[in-house]
């Protein structure tokens, strides 16, 4: 079975500051790991697929296997990055379905 | 805009009632997938089309059901509705049922009093 776990349901930073969401996963297979974002009131957005290895806005998130994380972080928040953050998992095939965590929502204080 | 259409916004109904949340896919999307948004419960993956056939069944009720038509749009259909049903409904396309991105829409909120 498929786990993903967002053990922050919120997290404050100041502007500047740097940010770390994290998000710990389980699955036996060989995973594809996402990052969504949700600004107030809009759409989920796709924020980083790891397999990019993209960065999108300043943030970056590595795979890590060994610790089954994918931490999304970034050097210095800005008040834009205010938002629900969703960690999403599915097998690397792309033919289980997307596997949500619960989210963390960011905010980031001025 | 990520080219997902999601009609109504917002429904509210009442217990025992059946309502159709309806999803048209971006141009060209083959795959049009169904989630549940809930407080407790988060973002939950419901059912998956491909081309008009069911394709993934998750954590769907059987008072729920879906289908896709011949031009890709699809609907979710809540039946005996209760409380508990209240709660975002996104639907989300893709290019094909492999490894695509999901697009997803702007959700229709169901409120069920």
């Amino acid at each position: 079975a498929q786990r993903v776990t967002q053990p922050e349901k919120l997290l404050s930073v100041f502007k500047g500051a740097p940010v770390e969401l994290k998000c710990n996963y389980s699955y036996s297979g060989s995973p594809e790991l996402f990052w969504y974002v949700q600004y107030s009131r809009q759409r989920l957005q796709l924020l980083l697929r790891h397999i990019s290895r993209e960065s999108i806005k300043g943030f970056t998130a590595d795979l890590n296997k060994g610790e089954t994380s994918f931490h999304l972080k970034k050097p210095f928040a800005q008040e834009e990055d205010s938002a629900m953050y969703y960690c999403a998992l599915r097998d690397y095939s792309g033919n289980t379905p997307l596997v949500f965590g619960k989210g963390t929502r960011l905010s980031v204080i001025a | 805009d990520s080219g997902v259409t999601q009609t109504p916004k917002h429904l509210i109904t009442a217990t025992g009632q059946r309502v159709t949340l309806r999803c048209s896919p971006r141009s060209g999307d083959l795959s049009v997938y169904w989630y549940q948004q809930s407080l407790d419960q988060g973002l939950q993956f419901l059912i998956q089309y491909y081309n008009g056939e069911e394709r993934a069944k998750g954590n769907i009720l059987e008072r729920f059901s879906a289908q896709q038509f011949p031009d890709l749009h699809s609907e979710l259909n809540l039946s005996s509705l209760e409380l508990g049903d209240s709660a975002l409904y996104f639907c989300a396309s893709s290019l094909s049922q492999g490894p695509d991105i999901q697009y997803f829409g702007a959700g229709t909120r169901l409120s069920v009093l």
